[in-house]
């Protein structure tokens, strides 16, 4: 089983929509958690931390379900600059960083 | 620029030969990671620095991988008798490490992109 599940999408979306993804994880150790976000044959670049009490930043949100070991990021009024891979990344003994496959995003005009 | 450098950016390669890549993470960063991507994939976790001593490693990297961070500061990645299965994107990043919020948060380089023909 990976470390790591995400629903590989893609997701086709249109402008001013609301998207939401979801990641589950599967070592109840882990620490601390991630979205990254990564554009064709760029280097991932963080989107957020993922923390215990939810967290928001503008139009993007992240949640964080311990109990049930899953992480979701929802995007609301999506834009056509939101289309990229989103990655969940999930922490473990600090040393360790476990990626997902990634979701895909497209957004329509 | 002060973000994470990696040399070179694509490196051509024919089977059996050796390859070493560079990575500059940002200065003052004590945690250094090398990943490997490949189409498709999120980044597979390689080995871990804190200075200069290698933590970890992960079972992907085999024998024939090897990674050095000798100073503290830049790395290198190497590669002995490539195979065709080597080609990837190899990632390097750094974070901070220290205490807070922001102590996981990595930052990556633009990547090496190996071709093994």
């Amino acid at each position: 089983r990976k470390e790591v599940e995400q629903d590989p999408g893609p997701f086709n979306v249109p402008e001013g929509a609301t998207v939401a993804f979801n990641c589950t994880y599967s070592n109840s150790a882990s620490q601390s958690f991630f979205w990254y976000r990564q554009d064709c044959r760029k280097e991932p670049k963080l989107l957020m931390s993922v923390y215990s009490s939810g967290n928001e930043d503008g139009r993007f949100t992240a949640q964080l379900n311990r109990a049930s070991q899953y992480i979701s990021l929802l995007i609301r009024d999506s834009k056509l600059s939101d289309s990229a891979t989103y990655l969940c990344v999930v922490n473990v003994n600090f040393n360790k960083f476990y990626f997902g496959s990634g979701t895909k995003l497209n957004v329509k005009p | 620029d002060t973000g994470v450098s990696q040399n070179p950016r694509h490196k051509i390669t024919k089977r059996g030969q050796n390859v070493t890549f560079r990575c500059d993470p940002i200065s003052e960063h004590n945690r250094l990671y090398w990943y490997r991507q490949t189409l498709g994939q999120g980044p597979e976790f390689l080995t871990y620095f804190q200075n200069e001593a290698q933590l970890e490693k992960s079972r992907l990297l085999s024998d024939r991988f090897s990674a050095e961070r000798p100073k503290g500061s830049f790395s290198t990645l190497e590669i002995q008798r490539t195979e065709q299965g080597d080609s990837a994107m190899y990632l390097c990043a750094s974070s901070p490490g220290m205490r807070g919020r922001t102590k996981n948060i990595q930052y990556f380089g633009a990547g090496t992109r190996l071709s093994v023909l």
